[in-house]
């Protein structure tokens, strides 16, 4: 299966910043997701990141608060725009097949303060 | 209600000892997932199941398609093991999209 590196492993970040995520994959994939992991809640899908076209958000989850970008078939970004302190979260990337992830990135820890 | 439910929340055992955590789903499904998750937040991808059962050293994973549950049993548990457990579902219809459980804390104690 595909080996993610993800950076940074964890950030303090002021409020009103940005944060951008960045996610290394060892091989090419077709989809690559974001996922957010606020504290005591489990996963929940932000967007769907393709390759050579816009990702696709799932309700709740906009873009200028959570660009993405998917330059080639092995690098991923996710940007936390102008950042509060609630999100403050787990973010983590993933790959795997065409519905799914199921490779995780090593996930990063936010706090906004 | 949820569309994934997860037995125990917490769970707390001594070294040695047999662990069964259930997760139970209410949609049809094309796939479940169990994942484990690391004090640090990294997850890593234990099984990928569409039916019956399968093994990878101390761990067993099996599921119930008529039934919509899931078992993830860990065999002489040890503190290494100490990890959120999460069962994912895929769906069967709505394009496919996963479901997460809210995961069980277990705690191993030497």
């Amino acid at each position: 299966s595909a080996v993610i590196s993800q950076k940074p492993s964890r950030d303090i970040c002021q409020r009103g910043t940005s944060l951008t995520i960045q996610c290394q994959v060892d091989s090419q994939v077709t989809m690559m997701f974001w996922y957010r992991q606020q504290p005591g809640q489990s996963l929940t899908l932000i967007a769907t990141a393709n390759q050579g076209s816009e990702a696709t958000y799932e309700s709740g989850f906009v873009i200028d608060k959570f660009p993405i970008s998917r330059p080639n078939l092995t690098f991923s970004t996710l940007t936390v725009s102008n950042m509060s302190p609630e999100d403050s979260s787990i973010y983590l990337c993933s790959v795997g097949d065409g519905t799914w992830g199921y490779t995780f990135g090593s996930g990063t820890r936010l706090t906004v303060v | 209600k949820n569309e994934v439910e997860q037995s125990p929340q917490n769970l707390t055992a001594q070294e040695g000892e047999f662990i069964t955590i259930n997760c139970s789903y209410s949609v049809g499904i094309s796939a479940l997932h169990w994942l484990q998750q690391h004090p640090g937040g990294g997850i890593v991808s234990l099984f990928m199941l569409s039916s019956g059962k399968k093994k990878h050293g101390r761990l067993i994973a099996t599921i119930n398609i008529q039934e919509k549950h899931s078992s993830l049993h860990i065999t002489a548990s040890h503190p290494r093991d100490s990890a959120v457990y999460i069962c994912a579902v895929r769906g069967a219809t709505n394009a496919g999209k996963s479901t997460f459980g809210d995961g069980t804390t277990l705690t191993v104690k030497p």
